[in-house]
């Protein structure tokens, strides 16, 4: 059971480039969350998902995109990648249930020059 | 609206002495709360949670946490701390306010000493 999966594991991207991250999950959890981690802050919220077809902004959504066409995947797109993008970014999902935890990815560092 | 505070940035103990990591939280609901932790360049485990059936709840490797109403408190602790338990611990909330979010607090870096 591989649980939450990201890729690529490390990128570079210049000024202006974009990419996507990408997010699978195998547990058929509805749920499913981006977060970024930048040092001292702890993790923040950027996209949530709380099905196929439905997303939502979280606390810091600017510069980015989701969609979610699948259960299974929820990827990330950064367009005109800045030097502010740089961080860690973890993907996560939660299954049903009012007390269950979040299960997290393995993370994507990005680094933007 | 809900919200954590990690009351120290940085913890430092001797490996042998004991461990505690404060965590305040606020919750316009009935919460769950979570520690999880990240050792260095890896992912964030889960090492235990509070789902509202026993106040002190038991996690992984010897860790426990007390949850406390009048407090609002979540103060994780360890017996006697180990060398691999040097890493960064979240506090975590979460519940349900038209949909489910997890807020974490801004982290308490532990350092093991020898």
């Amino acid at each position: 059971n591989a649980g939450v999966t990201q890729t690529p594991k490390f990128r570079i991207l210049k000024i202006g480039q974009s990419m996507t991250l990408q997010c699978a999950q195998d547990m058929n959890h509805n749920y499913m969350y981006w977060y970024r981690q930048d040092p001292g802050m702890g993790l923040k919220l950027i996209y949530y998902s709380v099905g196929a077809g439905i997303t939502d902004k979280g606390e810091v959504p600017n510069g980015y995109n989701v969609s979610r066409s699948t259960t299974e995947d929820f990827p990330l797109r950064l367009e005109l990648a800045a030097p502010s993008q740089t961080s860690v970014y973890f993907c996560a999902s939660r299954g049903t249930g009012a007390h269950t935890e979040a299960f997290f990815g393995q993370g994507t560092r990005l680094t933007v020059v | 609206a809900q919200s954590v505070t990690q009351l120290d940035s940085h913890v430092s103990v001797s490996e042998g002495t004991p461990v505690l990591l404060r965590c305040n939280y606020s919750s316009s609901y009935s919460p769950s709360l979570f520690w999880y932790v990240q050792h260095p360049n890896k992912g964030l485990q889960l090492l235990l949670k509070y789902t509202s059936a026993a106040t002190l709840v038991k996690g992984i490797n010897g860790f426990e946490a007390e949850f406390k109403k009048s407090e609002t408190s979540f103060h994780l602790t360890k017996p006697s701390a180990h060398m691999s338990d040097a890493a960064e611990y979240f506090c975590v909330v979460s519940g349900y306010s038209g949909t489910y979010k997890y807020i974490f607090g801004t982290g308490t870096r532990l350092k093991v000493l020898a």
